[in-house]
């Protein structure tokens, strides 16, 4: 079965500070992998996407990600965290075929200190 | 574009009441999907629909949920009787049908049953 780990429940960095969120999934094949973040009382918003070719794609805001097939990780990558970036943010996974259903990790909060 | 449109946005009712929740999907997505968050069990698809109809049912959590899509640009979602563990943010998405089509979410419809 398709699943995502996030293995930081929370996250606290400083302002200006680079910033790596993991996320590791298991799937048989490589699936589809997607970001997103969510603000206080909002729904979720795409940060960025992969589906193929270049392993590192460029996201919105100034984020990006590295796809690593050998280990079976998709982590989030800030050169420069602003204190705006606090949120909580999500890495999912959908299955090629599966009609774009998303299967989405537990979520990382992330804090920024000033 | 006025992104995916849900009500009410938050909704407080007694425990054994009838929950409707309604979601407008952006014109021209052939997909809709309902996800429910909470605290303990994160984002959870609850079934998700292709060209109004429902594909895969498999999250309703039990009977007492239903969904419908009579057209393509409205969605409810149904809890007939409600119980205080229903109590969560339900969030509607939608996306243009296609392998790999990144959701866009709703703000979501923060539900508490007493």
């Amino acid at each position: 079965a398709q699943s995502v780990t996030q293995p930081d429940i929370h996250i606290t960095v400083s302002e200006g500070a680079s910033l790596e969120l993991r996320c590791n999934y298991s799937y048989g094949a490589t699936p589809y992998l997607f970001w997103y973040v969510q603000s206080p009382g909002q729904g979720l918003q795409l940060l960025l996407k992969y589906f193929s070719g270049d392993t590192l794609v460029q996201g919105i805001k100034g984020f990006e990600a590295e796809f690593k097939r050998s280990q079976s990780s998709f982590n989030l990558r800030k050169p420069s965290v602003h204190w705006s970036d606090a949120a909580e943010y999500f890495c999912a996974v959908a299955g090629k075929n599966q009609g774009g259903k998303l299967i989405f990790g537990q979520g990382t909060e992330l804090s920024v200190k000033p | 574009d006025a992104g995916v449109i849900q009500s009410p946005r938050h909704e407080v009712t007694e425990m054994g009441q009838e929950v409707t929740l309604r979601c407008k999907p952006i014109s021209g997505h052939n997909s809709l999907f309902w996800y429910r968050q909470t605290m303990m069990r994160g984002l959870e698809l609850l079934i998700y629909f292709n060209n109004n109809v429902p594909i895969d049912d498999s999250g309703m959590p039990e009977d007492r949920f239903s969904a419908k899509m009579p057209n393509a640009s409205f969605s409810t979602l149904k809890i007939q009787p409600s119980e205080p563990r229903d109590s969560a943010v339900y969030f509607c998405a939608s996306s243009p049908w296609g392998q790999g089509s990144p959701l866009h979410f709703g703000n979501g419809t923060r539900l508490t049953v007493t």
